[in-house]
């Protein structure tokens, strides 16, 4: 079963605009990772954040966990046609490496 | 080198009928993992090897679902009496033994039951 929601589940902006997902899960967790799937088909691992960081970044990417809360973000900045997909985030448990994936976001990026 | 690769991409069966989904995982992953996702929701977890044995296959919904990976290396996932509740694409991944934190994804087989 789905262990989280994600937020919004969909969002629509301009290029060059900034884009923000969020993200809450139930578990407590050893990492929380965001995955890109275009076209209902593959997915694509962009970033992962282990439960003792609060920030981390990658390119236009900037990610926020707040274990507290349960909940994750992924910023994405200055936004391109190309990144026009839907988001997922998934959390991983210490003591288990399978992936529990919330419902996503889908992003269209509009030129 | 090669990524993830599923056969086939499409797969359009009848009720009732038996389906077997084939993953070939990148050379040298031990772990590999089946999930399952419907349309408009994210992909939910189904069994996961760590080399041959099966490691946890908590994911699988029933009896009808049933996975191998004989050699350690590609794996079967294979569905008796198809519903058409099966209807999905089945997603597999796979991750090297000393990152089991990443795992690459093949591009899916979508899975008709008609």
């Amino acid at each position: 079963s789905q262990q989280g929601e994600e937020d919004p589940q969909a969002l629509s902006i301009q290029e060059g605009e900034n884009a923000t997902m969020n993200c809450s899960y139930k578990t407590s967790i050893n990492n929380l990772q965001w995955y890109r799937q275009n076209s209902g088909r593959g997915l694509v691992h962009l970033i992962l954040i282990r439960s003792n960081e609060r920030e981390k970044h990658s390119g236009r990417l900037r990610v926020t966990l707040d274990t507290s809360k349960k909940s994750s973000s992924l910023l994405i900045t200055a936004s391109r046609a190309a990144d026009t997909a839907s988001y997922f985030c998934a959390t991983q448990r210490l003591d288990g490496n399978k992936l529990v994936f919330g419902a996503g976001t889908i992003l269209r990026v509009k030129s | 080198g090669a990524g993830v690769s599923q056969t086939p991409s499409n797969k359009v069966t009848e009720k009732g009928k038996y389906v077997e989904l084939r993953c070939d995982p990148i050379s040298g992953h031990t772990a590999l993992y089946w999930y399952r996702q419907s349309l408009g929701q994210g992909p939910e977890f189904l069994i996961y090897f760590q080399g041959t044995g099966a490691a946890d296959d908590s994911g699988l919904p029933n009896d009808r679902f049933f996975a191998v990976r004989p050699e350690g290396s590609v794996s079967t996932l294979k569905i008796q009496r198809t519903e058409r509740g099966d209807s999905a694409v089945y997603l597999c991944a796979s991750s090297f033994l000393r990152d089991q934190e990443t795992q690459y994804f093949g591009p899916g087989t979508r899975l008709l039951v008609l």
